[in-house]
């Protein structure tokens, strides 16, 4: 079946840090893939998406693009800010299916 | 515009006891589903509601949770009796016409079975 693995965390950098938080996903067919973030005391939010392979979704700042030839999308940041302190969740969504699947989380703590 | 709304926020009860956790979808959205987060694990898909039925129950996990759209507006997930293993977040999300549009989420209810 459908599965998102991402890596664990927490993952703590430096304020202006680049930030690479790593997805790979298991799917039949051609899924569509999202990062949602999740700051502290608020709701699940969609961050950004993509739909077709060699898709780069975008906003924010953060970046990441549908790769298939290494099922992966992989979550990008060129300078982190304490403001994006918080836990960053990949999912996808496939086929006839329209329920996401989901990565454990990663939480991501900004030092100033 | 509202968002999505659950209610309560935290919910602290005993094994055994009875407790329901309300969401309230963005208006004029007719997809709700219920997803929850046990234990720093990854979200787990419940259930998708299309309006006020059942499209897809398939990750509901035993019969001690009931779900209910009443009218095709707010729903309910009631676990009863509780057990230990549902503490965790319960996050409600709704989408407009069609499943494939984005799913907007509420802040969840954390929920603790002692």
């Amino acid at each position: 079946g459908n599965s998102v693995t991402q890596m664990e965390g927490p993952v703590t950098l430096s304020e202006e840090a680049f930030l690479t938080i790593n997805c790979t996903y298991t799917a039949t067919g051609y899924p569509s893939l999202f990062w949602y973030v999740q700051y502290p005391g608020e709701g699940l939010q969609l961050l950004l998406k993509a739909t077709k392979a060699d898709d780069k979704g975008s906003n924010k700042g953060f970046e990441a693009t549908y790769r298939k030839e290494t099922t992966s999308f992989h979550l990008e940041k060129g300078s982190v800010q304490v403001s994006d302190s918080a836990v960053y969740f990949c999912a996808l969504r496939g086929g006839s299916n329209y329920q996401l699947i989901w990565g454990a989380g990663t939480k991501l703590i900004i030092k100033p | 515009e509202a968002g999505v709304t659950q209610f309560p926020s935290h919910s602290v009860i005993e094994k055994g006891q009875t407790v329901t956790l309300r969401c309230d979808p963005i208006s004029g959205h007719d997809n709700l589903y219920w997803y929850r987060r046990v234990m720093g694990k990854e979200i787990k898909f419940l259930l998708h509601f299309v309006k006020e039925s059942k499209q897809d129950e398939s990750g509901m996990p035993n019969n001690r949770f009931l779900a209910e759209r009443t009218g095709g507006t707010y729903s309910t997930l009631k676990v009863q009796p509780a057990e230990l293993e549902d503490s965790g977040v319960y996050f409600c999300a709704s989408s407009q016409g069609s499943p494939k549009d984005e799913q907007y989420f509420g802040p969840g209810t954390r929920l603790t079975v002692t």
